[in-house]
């Protein structure tokens, strides 16, 4: 079967660094997605990796490396706004289809 | 980014009563869409992938003929929960698929709430 483990919750503050982890155990893997969720609203995409390396974009990061079965999401400059839930998926397959993981939701204190 | 619209954003229905949801594809031609449902602080589950003028994909576990899903044009989806019970209240949330490059952009919900 398909798992995905991210942390659950991570607190970090204000303008500071802060990684978030995803780790994968998938068959069919054809590329990895951070999505940034708000409560009570819908996914909003953030980046895709698909070959290893880094991808960055503004504040935010991601890293992708296909043989460990891992990745992570960088911001950097943290900011209250970025108090949000950050989720993993896999795409599988053909059918573009994406499973998630559990999400982490992230709160940015003062 | 593409611009996916859902329809409605809430609605509150009776026990018993069928509910429709739209999704569709404002820029863009989607000839995949998915259907995913979220409980409260719990990630993304997905339903059913809809396919343009063929019958969706249902994911395991997911009835049928309980979320009907009509993909009708590249830029419209809807899913209807027949018979609507409370414990299909839900967020119920659509994706487009965009080909180029392979990403799927999401519909910003619709809460269901099931009296």
């Amino acid at each position: 079967g398909q798992n995905i483990d991210q942390p659950t919750e991570m607190t970090a503050t204000e303008g500071a660094i802060v990684q978030i982890n995803c780790t994968y155990q998938t068959s069919g893997f054809n590329g990895l997605f951070w999505y940034q969720q708000h409560a009570g609203e819908a996914p909003t995409f953030l980046s895709y990796n698909v070959l290893d390396g880094l991808e960055e974009k503004g504040r935010f990061s991601s890293f992708l490396s296909r043989s460990k079965g891992y990745s992570y999401l960088l911001l950097k400059e943290l900011q209250m706004k970025d108090s949000a839930s950050y989720l993993c998926a896999v795409q599988i397959g053909t059918a573009s289809k994406l499973t998630f993981g559990t999400g982490t939701r992230l709160q940015v204190t003062l | 980014g593409a611009v996916v619209s859902q329809h409605p954003s809430r609605v509150i229905c009776k026990s018993g009563t069928s509910v429709k949801i739209e999704c569709r594809s404002l820029d863009f031609q989607a000839t995949t869409m998915f259907w995913y449902r979220q409980f409260p602080k719990k990630s993304l589950m997905l339903m059913a992938t809809s396919n343009e003028g063929s019958k969706a994909t249902y994911e395991q576990g997911v009835e049928k003929d309980k979320f009907l899903i009509n993909h009708a044009s590249l830029t419209l989806s809807t899913l209807t929960v027949t018979s609507a019970h409370p414990e299909d209240s839900s967020f119920y949330i659509c994706s487009a698929r965009d080909p180029v490059p392979d990403t799927q952009y999401f519909g910003p919900g619709t809460r269901l709430t099931v009296l």
